[in-house]
């Protein structure tokens, strides 16, 4: 039963666009994250969100922004987009330091 | 270093058999979770246990944290239980993160 919602799944783009994927979640939790996971399917936190504060903010490059307008969206924005952003980028919620709960992925391909 | 690891990197099974993956974490875990993602699709969280043992279905963890340390134990396995797991730890309290293991790869023949 899927409660964490990514849009859109798939998307395929050229250097230097904008990207953004969207995130909700209906489980009520208050906090949320965005994951990477590489080609070697690799998984890394890039943000997570606590009722709309931003405790997470791992090494990530400037054009990656996290956007929150309450705790049940995350959304992500890649302002210009490089070939290494070629990923999936996982949406997660949980209660603080909670169970966490995965959306499907967003795989981002950059051409 | 590498804070989780996991082993086997991959590990081949005939349908029936068990399966047993560890993980060790190099601090102290104050929450511990197994995935299960088949290739392409999404991760699914399989068992929540920060410490003792869980079971749902025919999967069994074990967590000893003062060891640093977890299991995940398949029982009879399926082919579609075919793919790969991962381990996740919080390093630390309250840290708001989950650090994740590289993944066993799981493959049941028939």
């Amino acid at each position: 039963e899927t409660a964490v919602f990514q849009t859109p799944n798939y998307h395929v783009t050229q250097v230097g666009n904008e990207v953004s994927f969207n995130c909700k979640q209906t489980l009520g939790h208050d906090t949320m994250y965005w994951y990477k996971q590489d080609s070697k399917k690799l998984l890394k936190i890039m943000f997570s969100y606590n009722n709309k504060q931003l405790i997470v903010n791992e090494t990530v490059p400037r054009r990656f922004s996290p956007q929150s307008s309450d705790k049940a969206h995350l959304n992500l924005r890649i302002k210009s987009v490089e070939p290494e952003d070629s990923a999936v980028y996982l949406c997660a919620s949980s209660y603080y330091t909670g169970q966490l709960y995965f959306g499907e992925g967003s795989k981002l391909t950059v051409l | 270093g590498q804070q989780v690891q996991q082993s086997p990197a991959s590990l081949v099974l005939q349908e029936g058999e068990n399966a047993e993956l560890q993980c060790n974490f190099s601090s102290t875990a104050t929450q511990l979770q197994w995935f299960y993602q088949r290739p392409g699709g999404s991760l699914v969280s399989l068992l929540y246990n920060p410490s003792g043992t869980k079971h749902t279905g025919r999967l069994t963890s074990t967590t000893v944290t003062k060891e640093r340390r977890s299991s995940l134990h398949i029982s009879s396995s399926q082919i579609t239980d075919s793919g790969t797991y991962f381990c996740a730890m919080e390093p630390g309290a309250n840290t708001g993160k989950l650090t994740f293991g590289h993944g066993t790869i799981l493959r049941v023949h028939p």
